[in-house]
């Protein structure tokens, strides 16, 4: 089974501003992937970053760089200089190698302040 | 990436009726999910909509409540049956295309149902 926790309920942050959205994982699969996903009041999940275990590198897309730490579990995502568009609830999530099932933490909500 | 649509985009419906969701993809895709989203929380999969068969229902899910249907490789669609009050949620329907695990997952914009 595999568990996704983010422990930061709401954030705010200043525009232009970097901010850092913590996730950590536990999962017994060897492989897997991680996704980071933002989704506006609206309600459509929009993908922003994808990492896989075995990369070397972190991803970066952007404005979106994941701090990925394989041996802490955590893939915690940073976006850089802050847009007030940016304000959304933002979800880790999880698929290991077995399967094609998406796991979701809870959810951050970030809010930008002008 | 797929760009896909849901119809419809939301709709508020009596208790006891029933609502079919549409996913249309602009390409062929390899699998096909459905996810709910109550209100203030996060996703869970409902089921894997499985082209020509039966889909692969999630603890929680069965069929007479969500029946699914997946005639091809772009389409797909949810009946959400006899609904109630609790039913009220986004409903994503999801793609992943190609057969690489390490794929990227695509979301359509969901339908915000409330049942009154």
């Amino acid at each position: 089974a595999q568990k996704i926790t983010q422990t930061q309920p709401g954030m705010f942050v200043q525009e232009k501003e970097a901010v850092t959205l913590d996730c950590t994982y536990d999962t017994s699969d060897p492989s897997y992937g991680l996704f980071w996903y933002k989704q506006p009041s609206s309600g459509e999940m929009i993908f922003l970053i994808y990492q896989g275990s075995y990369d070397q590198q972190n991803a970066t897309e952007g404005r979106y760089s994941l701090n990925f730490q394989k041996a802490r579990k955590s893939a915690n995502l940073v976006i850089s200089a802050s847009q007030l568009g940016d304000s959304a609830m933002y979800f880790c999530a999880m698929r290991g190698v077995n399967d094609y099932k998406l796991s979701f933490g809870a959810g951050t909500t970030v809010t930008v302040r002008a | 990436s797929a760009v896909i649509s849901q119809k419809p985009s939301r709709d508020i419906c009596q208790r006891g009726t029933s609502l079919t969701i549409q996913c249309q993809v602009d390409s062929q895709v390899t699998m096909m999910f459905w996810y709910r989203q109550q209100p203030g929380q996060s996703l869970t999969l409902i089921a894997t909509a499985n082209q020509g068969s039966e889909a692969t229902y999630e603890s929680g899910f069965v069929i007479d409540k969500f029946p699914i249907s997946r005639p091809n490789l772009t389409f797909s669609t949810l009946t959400v049956s006899n609904m109630s009050p609790e039913d009220s949620s986004i409903y994503l329907c999801s793609v992943i295309q190609g057969a690489n695990r390490d794929n990227e997952q695509f979301f359509g914009p969901g339908t915000r149902l409330t049942v009154l």
